[in-house]
């Protein structure tokens, strides 16, 4: 079966650091991808791991582990603007298609002053 | 090119109404995806084309659904007699190879609303 599980909500202070979790079981892989997205708008790309490790992108990091199907999304020095969902997506092969997202249900991450 | 764009961004129809929805993906872009998303879920994936052709269509799609791509760019989604449960946000994105991957781009979104 494809599962792809990761907290429904989170709180978070202005100024700190928060880890999104993001647990998988899917058919292949071929990367995972993180989205943020506000609400009522489109999911906007943050980042790609194929590799185990760390990748960082400013503010932004995303660990992979492949081998516990595990991911990690940290966001640092938190500011209002990143409340938002925050979508873990796996591209597997299914069949003969590959490429194809397989989304979570998404954490909403809301940040307090 | 500004990005992945969708009309209308939102449709009310009654039920046992058809509706059609358009996607203008980024420009060259050979691949273009449909998905759906409900609230508090997170997008579900519908079909998919590379250039004009339909490569995959997911079980989530009833015969009601149909999506065509007739020149290889923009697409389009229709859903006939609709259905209170096929309100929801419908979903494009594009993209082409970056790498080793496709790194996908969304549009706004049309939100469906059946009464």
């Amino acid at each position: 079966g494809q599962n792809i599980d990761q907290p429904t909500e989170m709180t978070a202070t202005e100024g700190a650091i928060v880890q999104i979790n993001c647990t998988y079981q899917t058919s292949g892989f071929n990367g995972l991808f993180w989205y943020q997205q506000h609400a009522g708008e489109a999911p906007t790309f943050l980042s790609y791991n194929v590799l185990d490790g760390l990748e960082e992108k400013g503010r932004f990091s995303s660990f992979l582990s492949r081998s516990k199907g595990y991911s990690y999304l940290l966001l640092k020095e938190l500011q209002m603007k990143d409340s938002a969902s925050y979508l873990c997506a796996v591209e597997g092969v299914y069949g003969g298609a590959t490429n194809k997202l397989i989304f979570g249900t998404g954490t909403l991450l809301a940040v307090q002053p | 090119d500004t990005g992945v764009s969708q009309n209308p961004r939102h449709k009310i129809t009654k039920r046992g109404q058809n509706v059609t929805f358009r996607c203008d993906p980024i420009s060259e872009h050979n691949r273009l995806y449909w998905y759906r998303q409900t609230l508090g879920q997170g997008p579900e994936f519908l079909t998919y084309f590379q250039n004009e052709a339909q490569l995959e269509k997911s079980r989530l799609l009833s015969d009601r659904f149909s999506a065509e791509r007739p020149k290889g760019s923009f697409s389009t989604l229709e859903i006939q007699r609709t259905e209170q449960g096929d309100s929801a946000m419908y979903l494009c994105a594009s993209s082409e190879p970056t790498g080793s991957t496709y790194e996908q781009y969304f549009g706004p979104g049309t939100r469906l609303t059946v009464t």
